[in-house]
């Protein structure tokens, strides 16, 4: 099994949906993250978290929220789902330093029609 | 200024050549350099870590930094047609500012 594993990996939905992106891992890791990934624009950070109780937006998290419910879950929401939020969505993980990089679930394709 | 900056390629090379992939950074306080390759459509994969100036060898790749010229290299020796990728430069700045920055890539793709 996958340590960190993202549910769904593929999905299709309509303009103005909700919808909710998981994430859970077993590497035991504290910081836990989302990116999206677009042609071109490389990864961009959306949402990080350091533990439980301290979340943090990155470079593009309007439109976009997240919960972090247990050490090991964080969840992304899209609240009112639009077509450009259309990309390639990927969950990761590091450990409290940070210092031997990041650890990326298997990814989450998203379509918005 | 970006904050990490790689050519997006594509990187053409024979199978059985070297592959130079390079990387530069703005931020001096930087401290951990990653080098992590992606299959189309894949997640990024971690294939190499370098904290300190030198180089770091790991099979047919090695990472090279720089921390006075800002660069960071990844050679693979011996490329081969599965080698062909993207290849994707990270930085961590540390500390109470922690931040893990990605460049945009760069596609190489090793002609058998």
């Amino acid at each position: 099994d996958a340590d960190v594993t993202q549910t769904p990996r593929n999905r299709i939905t309509k303009t103005g949906k909700r919808i909710m992106l998981e994430c859970s891992q077993t590497k035991g890791h504290d910081r836990m993250y989302w990116y999206r990934q677009d042609p071109g624009l490389g990864l961009r950070l959306i949402y990080y978290s350091f533990d439980v109780k301290d979340i943090n937006k990155g470079e593009i998290s309007d439109g976009y929220s997240v919960s972090r419910q247990a050490q090991a879950k964080f969840s992304l929401s899209l609240e009112s789902a639009i077509p450009n939020q259309t990309a390639l969505y990927f969950c990761a993980t590091s450990d409290l330093g940070g210092w031997d990089g990041a650890f990326f679930g298997q990814g989450t394709r998203l379509t918005v029609v | 200024q970006k904050e990490v900056e790689q050519n997006s390629g594509p990187l053409s090379v024979p199978e059985g050549a070297i592959a130079s992939l390079n990387c530069t950074y703005s931020d001096r306080g930087s401290q951990s350099f990653f080098w992590y390759r992606q299959y189309s459509g894949k997640s990024p994969e971690l294939i190499m870590s370098i904290y300190s100036n030198g180089d770091q060898e790991d099979g047919r790749f090695t990472a090279q930094l720089n921390k006075a010229s800002q660069y960071v290299s990844l050679l693979i020796r011996d490329s081969q047609p599965s080698d062909s990728a993207t290849y994707l430069c990270a930085v961590i700045r540390g500390g109470s500012n922690y931040k893990l920055t990605f460049g945009k890539g760069t596609l190489l793709t090793v002609n058998p």
